[in-house]
């Protein structure tokens, strides 16, 4: 039971440029989460789904897409990347229901740099 | 979701009782109190949870008041790695996914 798991854990980027943080999660969670966290700064939620097929965004959505093609996996895709997206990036999921439905697992993070 | 209130920062002594305040007043009755923390450049860890009975377990304590409107954790023999940012937040049980949210949390750090 590896929980979350994200790839890759750093990357450079060039302003412009696109890429796809993966994510994937081997609980059977419903619910899948990104977020950003930038230095000295508390997290962001991007976006999040509810289950596969079902995606809304959170807080910061602008600059970001994601999809849910199936349970396990919630890839975030950044296009034309710009400074102000770089930051560490986290994926979490959580059950969604029952009383540990609401406890939320982290993946160990994505660094990105936008140069 | 209720909002939450934690001090900035705090010290504690290696050793010692870490005892980390939240404040939420405006809690509703079916909102649990979750503490999460984050060591640095890691993601969050889920620590504990409870609705009004003080729980346990082998990472900490949680203890709410009885009104319900703050809450302590508990870190009862702190070591230097239990510096990191510790977060409270309170959601019901069945919570809207968008409002997964969290504060700036309180950074303690442990003191040899």
């Amino acid at each position: 039971n590896a929980g979350v798991t994200q790839t890759p854990k750093f990357r450079i980027l060039k302003i412009g440029q696109s890429m796809t943080l993966q994510c994937a999660q081997d609980m059977n969670h419903n619910y899948m989460y990104w977020y950003r966290q930038d230095p000295g700064m508390g997290l962001k939620l991007i976006y999040y789904s509810v289950g596969a097929g079902i995606t809304d965004k959170g807080e910061v959505p602008n600059g970001y897409n994601v999809s849910r093609s199936t349970t396990e996996d919630f890839p975030l895709r950044l296009e034309l990347a710009a400074p102000s997206q770089t930051s560490v990036y986290f994926c979490a999921s959580s059950l969604g229901q029952g009383e540990s439905g609401n406890t939320i697992y982290f993946g160990e993070g994505s660094w990105l740099t936008v140069v | 979701d209720a909002k939450t209130t934690q001090p900035t920062s705090m010290d504690c002594a290696e050793g010692r009782a870490a005892n980390l305040p939240c404040n939420h007043s405006t809690i509703s009755g079916n909102e649990y109190v979750y503490w999460y923390r984050q060591i640095h450049s890691q993601g969050p860890q889920y620590i504990i949870h409870g609705l009004k009975n003080n729980e346990t377990n082998e990472m900490a304590s949680l203890i709410i008041t009885e009104d319900r409107k703050s809450s302590t954790l508990i870190l009862p023999h702190a070591t230097l790695r239990d510096t990191a940012v510790y977060y409270c937040i309170v959601r019901p049980l069945r919570t809207n996914a968008g409002k997964s949210t969290f504060g700036d949390g309180t950074t303690l750090t442990v003191k040899p």
